[in-house]
């Protein structure tokens, strides 16, 4: 049952232009939404979340975006940098300790 | 500080074969996680602990036992192991569980790459 869906597997994008990665999920309770990235042969990092009351929460080049109605939510990386290059997981949880994440998406910036 | 630490980096064992995953924190987290990650596939929760001497199932537990004797150590059981448990496999710690708000960011260490012949 895969509570957290992120249905694209890969993005390429330029660098200096927005990457915009993608996050879907079905379950209603969850009120507590993160991002973390993750370089090869490291664990995540997280990067940044956002609370079901609010709907857009910014830290430098990362906004994400969250859309209740439509139980989606974005994230925006702008302008994007090849240090970006990584893999994205979103992760939803009803505010305890269940976390579910996504299967995530690689994201490769080129120069 | 180093985080959360993870031993050992890789392993392979054979069907059957017992082996103890190991998972140390120095911030003083009072929760600690163990997810594993298949290929393709986000992070699915193994087991979670709240606290030293408190653990508690995650989604996906069977086949594995947990013990936590101290705040800093979350050791990983696998008994009898099989070949779905190939698998990467994370530990994580968080200050606290409450959720949600920035105190209960998890980390993670850099995992513990396992596979069953």
């Amino acid at each position: 049952d895969q509570q957290v869906k992120q249905n694209s597997p890969s993005l390429s994008v330029q660098e200096g232009r927005i990457s915009i990665l993608n996050c879907d999920y079905t379950n209603s309770m969850f009120d507590y939404f993160l991002w973390y990235k993750k370089y090869p042969a490291e664990g995540p990092t997280f990067l940044i979340s956002i609370s079901s009351i609010k709907d857009k929460n910014e830290d430098g080049r990362f906004t994400v975006f969250l859309n209740k109605s439509a139980k989606h939510l974005s994230l925006h990386i702008v302008p994007s940098q090849p240090g970006d290059s990584a893999v994205y997981f979103c992760a939803a949880t009803p505010g305890n300790n269940d976390m579910r994440f996504g299967a995530g998406t690689r994201l490769t910036v080129k120069p | 500080n180093a985080g959360v630490t993870q031993t050992p980096k890789f392993r392979i064992l054979k069907i059957g074969q017992s082996m103890t995953l190991q998972c140390t924190q120095d911030m003083n987290h009072n929760y600690m996680y163990w997810y594993r990650q298949d290929p393709g596939m986000g992070l699915k929760l193994i087991y979670y602990s709240v606290g030293a001497g408190i653990t508690d199932k995650g989604e996906v537990p069977n086949g594995y036992n947990v013990s936590r004797s101290t705040t800093e150590d979350f050791p990983l059981r696998l008994e009898l192991a099989a070949p779905s448990q190939t698998s990467v496999y994370f530990c994580a710690s968080s200050y606290s569980g409450r959720g949600p708000g920035p105190r209960d960011e998890q980390f993670f260490g850099p995992g513990t790459r396992l596979t069953v012949l």
